[in-house]
């Protein structure tokens, strides 16, 4: 139980056209979804946390008209990287909570962007 | 602030040794803590976590952790290591609101 999934699993995108990534609970309710980045050989970065049906909440220095979060259901999440740079490029993963409040996120397996 | 410290960047030993990858954090409360694997471009997979009880928790693939609120640590052990396991290791705790803090990680590669 608690599979998260992620779509694509790899993109490569030419410089200014914007790319968007989905996050999905397959077996379960997410109210709160967290985005994080992943540079080479780093740790994971959050950028933002959603919750379903509200404006996402972004980490301080995270461009939010740049990465676009939406969280429309409880299932489903996605980022749009807008008129991505090759400076974008890196690992996206995603996480998922079951409840509101729950200390436990379930990770996806992760997308990798690169911009060209 | 809060904060997670992993020491150890690279760790390597040889198969059917055992290993423990340390991690130290910083935080008022009760920490929640939990260590995580990720292999080579894959997400992360949970190994266990701390919220309360006793301090020494079994994890999947063999593993366990300590907590030691005294030395603001909780260590990860497994007493044979096998060539599977080589990964990146992150420590994390979780933060007063439901964030997660992680580590910088620490890369553990086996000999065979």
């Amino acid at each position: 139980g608690a599979v998260v999934s992620q779509h694509p699993s790899w993109v490569i995108c030419k410089s200014g056209t914007s790319v968007k990534i989905e996050c999905r609970s397959l077996d379960f309710q997410a109210t709160t979804m967290f985005w994080y980045r992943q540079f080479p050989k780093q740790s994971l970065m959050l950028m933002a946390t959603s919750n379903e049906g509200s404006k996402a909440t972004y980490e301080q220095g995270v461009e939010k008209d740049k990465f676009l979060i939406n969280h429309a259901s409880l299932t489903l999440s996605t980022l749009t990287v807008t008129s991505a740079h090759p400076e974008d490029s890196s690992f996206y993963i995603c996480s998922a909570s079951v409840e509101y409040g729950s200390y436990e996120q379930y990770f996806g397996p992760g997308t990798r962007l690169t911009v060209t | 602030a809060q904060s997670v410290t992993q020491p150890d960047i690279h760790i390597t030993v040889s198969e059917g040794a055992s290993l423990e990858l340390r991690c130290n954090y910083s935080y008022g409360a009760t920490p929640y803590l939990f260590w995580y694997v990720q292999s080579p471009g894959q997400g992360l997979q949970l190994l266990l976590k701390y919220f309360s009880g006793d301090t020494l928790v079994q994890g999947i693939k063999g593993f366990e952790a300590e907590f030691k609120r005294s030395q603001s640590s909780f260590n990860l052990r497994k007493p044979s290591v096998h060539w599977s396991d080589a990964a990146e290791y992150f420590c994390a705790v979780g933060s007063g609101t439901y964030k997660y803090i992680f580590g910088t990680g620490t890369r553990l590669k086996v000999l065979a």
